[in-house]
């Protein structure tokens, strides 16, 4: 089956960069997916890579190493609205949903 | 405005309850989701339909139901089977072909008293 290991919690300053990382294991491979959820929110899709690589979204980045079974997401420019989870995800081995990590929670002080 | 509305955002029930909780988009998604949050915790699938009059069960479906009778509505019923229904429950939808990219509704809080 899929399943996808990330850190439970980091803490960085404003204007600070943070990675958080993301290990999959999958039967298929059909991308990796990140999404930001504020406390009591609704997930909110922030990027996808579906090959290796670096995909850039002005402050926020990801990468994948398929090879790795690895990604990250990358925050830059950290402020104090970017207090959120984070979750990793990826498709199932039917390719027909989402199977998500357990998150991770950001903090970010002043 | 398109996107997915859940209702209400607060429900409260007794034990032993059958409950059924409201999601609909007009954003002409086919895939429709359920998953279930509990506090420090992902979000763990419960059903997911494809397609009108189909459903799929997801890693946590035992003590729950879904109908998925119109393309805009995939309502989720918490039976009395569950056992352990507190929860926050999040609805979601996508295109069939970029499943990577869900939209989610703003969730319902269910607690079962």
């Amino acid at each position: 089956g899929q399943s996808l290991e990330q850190p439970s919690e980091v803490t960085a300053v404003e204007g600070a960069i943070v990675q958080i990382n993301c290990t999959y294991q999958t039967s298929g491979f059909y991308g990796l997916s990140w999404y930001q959820q504020h406390d009591g929110g609704a997930p909110t899709f922030l990027s996808y890579n579906g090959l290796d690589g670096l995909e850039e979204t002005g402050r926020f980045s990801s990468f994948l190493s398929r090879s790795d079974s690895y990604g990250y997401l990358l925050l830059q420019e950290l402020q104090m609205k970017d207090s959120a989870s984070y979750f990793c995800a990826v498709p199932n081995q039917a390719g027909t949903a989402l199977i998500f990590g357990k998150g991770t929670t950001l903090s970010v002080s002043s | 405005d398109g996107g997915i509305t859940q209702s209400p955002k607060y429900l409260f029930r007794k034990e032993g309850q059958n409950v059924t909780l409201s999601c609909e988009q007009n954003l002409n998604h086919d895939a429709m989701y359920w998953y279930r949050q509990d506090p420090g915790q992902g979000l763990r699938l419960i059903y997911y339909s494809q397609i009108v009059n189909d459903f799929q069960k997801g890693d946590i479906a035992e003590g729950y139901s879904v109908s998925r009778e119109k393309k805009e509505s995939f309502p989720l019923t918490v039976t009395s089977a569950q056992k352990n229904p507190t929860a926050f429950y999040l609805c979601a939808s996508s295109t069939d072909s970029t499943i990577n990219e869900q939209f989610f509704g703003p969730g319902t809080r269910l607690t079962v008293l």
